[in-house]
């Protein structure tokens, strides 16, 4: 079974400051998808940024990207030039190659301070 | 566009009592996933369903079912309420199954069991 990691539980950070969360997992596949997904408090649950396991360039969003190492299995996720909307719960989640069950860690609550 | 809509958006019950929740995916898509979200924790995947067939099954007791209607709207049933029963419930709907789809999530329906 996949299991995911978020190892901080909170963050804390200056508006326009970079920031990144951690994230680990731990599968025996060799094709999935790893997503971050960030939660403001109106619940609904957002796609930040995907990456593609065979991928070895890591993905980049506008001012989100990622740094997938395959082989530690690790996936962080970088903010740049944070700002105030950026301020949320921020789920890092593991999905199978063929299936959309998703495995989620639990979360880093993100704040932004003005 | 509307996006994935979940109703109602909270309702209280009480142990033992039986409960539905609805979820109507985005125009066009056929898959549907069912996640329970227990305050403080990442979401657990519950139930996959593609063209009204299940596709995936998580965890959870036989207590959880659910269907999918020739419109691709869903409905999740969970029997005898029990108090871990309380959590947020989202429902995510993709155009077809497989990994790679992104999953779009709705805002949720609060459950609060007593």
């Amino acid at each position: 079974a996949q299991t995911v990691t978020q190892s901080q539980p909170e963050m804390s950070v200056q508006e326009a400051e970079t920031v990144t969360l951690s994230c680990t997992y731990d599968t025996s596949e060799n094709n999935y998808y790893l997503f971050w997904y960030k939660q403001p408090p109106s619940r609904q649950m957002i796609l930040v940024i995907r990456q593609e396991a065979y991928k070895q360039q890591n993905a980049t969003e506008n001012r989100f990207s990622v740094n997938f190492q395959k082989a530690a299995k690790s996936f962080s996720l970088k903010i740049s030039d944070s700002q105030l909307g950026d301020t949320a719960m921020y789920f890092c989640a593991f999905g199978p190659w063929v299936a959309q069950k998703l495995v989620f860690g639990q979360g880093t609550r993100l704040t932004i301070n003005p | 566009d509307a996006g994935v809509t979940q109703s109602p958006t909270h309702l209280i019950k009480t142990r033992g009592q039986h409960v539905t929740l609805r979820c109507s995916p985005i125009s066009g898509h056929k898959s549907v996933s069912w996640y329970q979200q227990v305050l403080g924790q990442g979401p657990q995947f519950i139930f996959q369903y593609y063209e009204k067939e299940e596709r995936g099954r998580g965890n959870f007791p036989d207590r959880f079912s659910a269907r999918q209607f020739p419109n691709y709207s869903s409905e999740l049933n969970v029997n005898a309420l029990l108090l871990g029963d309380s959590a947020l419930y989202l429902c995510a709907s993709s155009l077809i199954a497989g990994g790679d789809q992104p999953q779009h999530f709705g805002d949720g329906t609060r459950l609060s069991i007593l």
